[in-house]
């Protein structure tokens, strides 16, 4: 059972542009994290943002996360070509600590 | 370096055989998992294990089997039972099951 949903499926911008990704879940949940892909590698953990938190940090990284309206956003500012990857979301829901990972945003960052 | 080690990177299996995918983990974990991705799609949780001696079925884990031995090793295998092998497999671990995950760098499993 997927639980997060990312929007856009895939995304291509300029060097230097921002880029902005959602995901959209269903339940309740503890945390909801974002991790990178980059293609035939494994996933890579960016950042967490726990249910008590509406905005996370993270160099060039900033997430947001709106409990009410169950939805999360993933932005990467002045991007580089070396940011195209995948990038998941993925949820962590209050009962079983059970982690869902979305289908991904493709990310096509042009030098 | 700490990090998951999975192989290996590329594997064929001819109808009807058993196949077993290794992934060993030096960053004293408890928690292990599998996930299978398909082209252009997420992934999806067949085994996870929260520690030794103990693991739990997630959403697809007919036909596949585990074991959790050692803490360190969680090696899966793709049984004939399994119709439609061929994916990309993952394994990953993390401190427990409320952390977030650090990932091997997955096994190709494709069909002959």
């Amino acid at each position: 059972s997927q639980q997060g949903e990312e929007d856009p499926q895939a995304l291509s911008i300029q060097e230097g542009e921002n880029a902005t990704m959602n995901c959209s879940y269903k339940t309740s949940i503890n945390n909801l994290q974002w991790y990178r892909q980059n293609s035939g590698r494994g996933l890579v953990h960016l950042i967490l943002i726990r249910s008590n938190e509406r905005e996370k940090h993270s160099g060039r990284l900033r997430v947001t996360l709106d409990t009410s309206k169950k939805s999360s956003s993933l932005l990467i500012t002045a991007s580089r070509a070396a940011d195209t990857a995948s990038y998941f979301c993925a949820t962590q829901d209050t009962g079983g600590f059970k982690t869902i990972f979305g289908a991904g945003t493709r990310l096509f960052v042009k030098a | 370096d700490g990090g998951i080690t999975q192989s290996p990177k590329y594997l064929f299996r001819k109808e009807g055989q058993n196949v077993t995918l290794s992934c060993e983990q030096n960053l004293n974990h408890d928690a292990m998992y599998w996930y299978r991705q398909d082209p252009g799609q997420g992934l999806r949780l067949i085994y996870y294990s929260q520690i030794v001696n103990d693991f739990q079925k997630g959403d697809i884990a007919e036909g596949y089997s585990v074991s959790r031995e050692k803490k360190e090793s969680f090696p899966l295998t793709v049984t004939s039972a399994q119709k439609n092998p061929t994916a990309f497999y993952l394994c990953a671990s993390s401190i427990d099951l409320a952390q977030p995950q650090h990932f091997g760098d997955g096994t190709r499993l494709s069909i002959l």
